[in-house]
């Protein structure tokens, strides 16, 4: 165990449906982030929250709506979303420093029909 | 922009074998860089971050190289184990908001 969950582990939907992904972190860090892994392609950060602010967002399509509360949750909204967007959604989180390692949840396994 | 290659994208080695897995980066102005390690469907595990004015880290079996004025990164993995299988990915570091560019991976198999 890394320290970050996330919830669920598998989610299939539809692509009328809205449905939130989960992530929590228990290590105190200051910073969080969305990364996507599909097939065949490298990992892509999606969003970079520090200190609970939106710092990055890497030309995510409006359908992917993240949000903050505080330091320890994070959240990624989905809605309307299309089946390319099925994928490998990770969760990180770190201390931001020059030093810093990002540990990295499980995922959710996402499939849109 | 920074693009991040690695080479082999596979590699299937006997149990005991000593290898070496290649990352390229286009940018030589990091910060620092990262090898992890992804099981299948799983998520990541950092295994060695080697900082831009490092050469060098070692963790157990596992040697980690800079060379950050050619672009280039090594992992070098001594007495592979079957435990050992997985996908080997590196990342580079270029900013202060912990952004990381990662390249594809490379998924070794040791056969025992």
């Amino acid at each position: 165990e890394t320290g970050v969950t996330q919830t669920p582990r598998h989610l299939v939907m539809g692509m009328t449906n809205k449905k939130s992904l989960k992530c929590e972190q228990h290590l105190g860090h200051n910073a969080m982030y969305w990364y996507k892994q599909s097939a065949k392609k490298p990992l892509e950060l999606m969003f970079v929250y520090s200190l609970e602010e939106r710092v990055e967002n890497n030309s995510v399509p409006s359908r992917f709506s993240p949000e903050c509360p505080n330091s320890s949750h994070l959240f990624l909204h989905l809605h309307t979303l299309q089946p390319e967007d099925s994928a490998l959604y990770l969760c990180a989180s770190s201390q931001l420093s020059a030093t810093d390692t990002q540990y990295f949840g499980p995922g959710t396994r996402l499939t849109v029909l | 922009k920074q693009e991040v290659t690695q080479i082999p994208a596979a590699l299937s080695v006997p149990e005991g074998e000593n290898l070496v897995l290649n990352c390229s980066f286009t940018d030589s102005a990091i910060y620092n860089l990262q090898w992890f390690r992804q099981d299948p469907g799983k998520g990541l595990t950092s295994l060695l971050l080697i900082q831009s004015s490092q050469r060098e880290q070692t963790s157990g079996r596992l040697n980690a190289s800079l060379d950050k004025s050619s672009g280039r990164s090594t992992l070098y993995i001594a007495a592979s184990q079957p435990g050992d299988s997985a996908t080997y990915l590196c990342a580079v570091r270029r900013s202060n908001t912990g952004k990381l560019i990662f390249g594809q991976g490379t998924t070794l198999q040791v056969k025992p």
